[in-house]
């Protein structure tokens, strides 16, 4: 059975660095090229928003509202692939979910997210 | 950007009853990227419905999706105590590519 696990600061500093970890566990992240990998944050008592999505390859797309300050990233080594968000705000405040694209744009596999709080 | 509007914000309903949850996009919307989620509180959200129609593993047959273009909805027969949640649809686009959700349909016991 495929887990996904985000790991997260908990806490950052307005204009500091976001960073958030997912290692999958269960399947190989580069096991098929039929899936994408990607990052959802959902604000507080808010709805969705995606964040951008990345192939076993390094091959990513973001979401244009985030693009100047968003890196995702991919270790198939390790199995995880990660998301750094500079120049937070509070705005920046949600849980974290990563996921697994399947081939129609879905999203089947999600972590349990993690709540990253950006405050001074 | 495709913008995705879900009503009714809210919906109440009794065990046993049918549940009609709607999903209409800015403009057309291929069936084929077009998806829908339950979330529970303090959960992560859960596929229910891809491409269009399609349940996920483990959704049972009482749920159910339609429509194409710009009108999609999904469809729960009888209602049971556990589809009690909120319910996002979902599309990808292709100009530019990217993914949005709706702001959601909380579905609440009347």
């Amino acid at each position: 059975q495929l887990q996904l696990q985000e790991s997260g600061p908990g806490l950052v500093k307005p204009s500091e660095t976001l960073s958030v970890t997912c290692t999958v566990s269960g399947g190989s992240i580069s096991s098929s090229s039929s899936y994408y990998w990607g990052w959802i944050r959902q604000p507080p008592g808010k709805g969705l928003e995606w964040i951008g999505t990345i192939y076993y390859s390094g091959s990513t797309y973001y979401n244009p509202s985030l693009t100047s300050r968003l890196t995702i990233s991919v270790d198939t080594s390790k199995n995880q692939f990660s998301l750094r968000l500079s120049s937070v705000t509070a705005a920046d405040t949600a849980v974290y979910y990563c996921a697994r694209r399947g081939v129609t744009r879905y999203f089947d596999y999600w972590g349990q997210g993690t709540l990253v709080t950006v405050s001074s | 950007e495709i913008v995705l509007t879900q009503s009714p914000g809210t919906l109440s309903l009794s065990p046993g009853e049918r549940a009609t949850l709607s999903c209409r996009a800015s403009q057309s919307v291929s069936s084929t990227y077009l998806a829908w989620y339950q979330q529970k509180p303090g959960q992560a959200p859960r596929l229910v419905i891809y491409s269009a129609s399609n349940r996920a593993t483990g959704i049972p047959d009482r749920f159910s999706g339609s429509g194409s273009g710009t009108d999609f909805t999904l469809t729960i027969s009888r209602l049971e105590p556990e589809d009690f949640a909120v319910y996002y649809c979902q599309q990808f686009g292709t100009s530019p590519p990217m993914y949005t959700f709706g702001q959601g349909t909380k579905l609440e016991i009347k």
